[in-house]
């Protein structure tokens, strides 16, 4: 059983378009995250929730916007892609609280055409 | 802000050779230092480190910390083409504690 999944594992579609990533962990976790990976390979943070509770919200534009129905799902909704929304998107999840090692999805190639 | 730096950016090396590769950080408020390996796909969990001086060791790999001096270093004896990879070094965000924040990694390309 695959700890952290995503769908969809490729994503491709046309500037303006909206789409959403979903995720689960079946892990008993209470914290999830987005991560976002750009072409050079650099992971950064872009939202974290603790027990459905909003966490971290980095600088990220509106257009992206978290939604966690469950401590076990977080999906990410993007609106009004843009050409620049192109990179590998990961999920994560970690135990409980802060300082805890974090489990991967395995990905989904975002690209904007 | 914390600040992850890790060097090299790349280096590529023989089956059997042995390799060290290096994390410095900056961080307000240290509480670990974590590594992984990332293949094709999802990062997948190394090491974490708390104490100084205290060697980690799994297999062939190896990491130690150095809290005075603010590094980390992780080696890799008799490589194999299977260490081919990123390897990405990470310390929690000072503020929450919740998220990782990660360094560009190192890109390690093993020749048969």
């Amino acid at each position: 059983d695959t700890a952290v999944s995503q769908t969809p594992k490729y994503l491709v579609t046309q500037m303006g378009n909206d789409k959403s990533i979903k995720c689960e962990q079946n892990l008993g976790h209470d914290t999830m995250y987005w991560y976002k990976q750009d072409s050079k390979k650099f992971l950064k943070i872009m939202f974290s929730y603790n027990n459905k509770e909003l966490i971290i919200n980095e600088t990220v534009p509106n257009r992206f916007s978290p939604k966690s129905p469950d401590k076990a799902h977080l999906n990410l909704h993007i609106n009004s892609l843009e050409l620049g929304d192109s990179a590998v998107y990961f999920c994560a999840s970690s135990r409980s609280g802060p300082f805890e090692k974090l489990f991967f999805g395995s990905g989904t190639q975002l690209s904007v055409l | 802000e914390d600040k992850v730096v890790q060097s090299p950016l790349s280096l590529v090396v023989h089956e059997g050779d042995t390799v060290t590769l290096n994390c410095s950080y900056e961080v307000t408020n240290f509480r670990s230092l974590l590594w992984y390996k990332q293949e094709k796909k999802a990062p997948t969990f190394l090491f974490m480190l708390t104490s100084s001086g205290i060697e980690k060791k799994s297999g062939r790999l190896s990491s130690i910390l150095d809290k005075k001096e603010l590094f980390s270093i992780l080696n890799i004896t008799a490589t194999q083409t299977g260490d081919s990879a990123v390897y990405l070094c990470a310390v929690p965000d000072s503020n929450s504690g919740y998220a990782l924040n990660f360094g560009k990694g190192t890109s390690l390309l093993v020749t048969p």
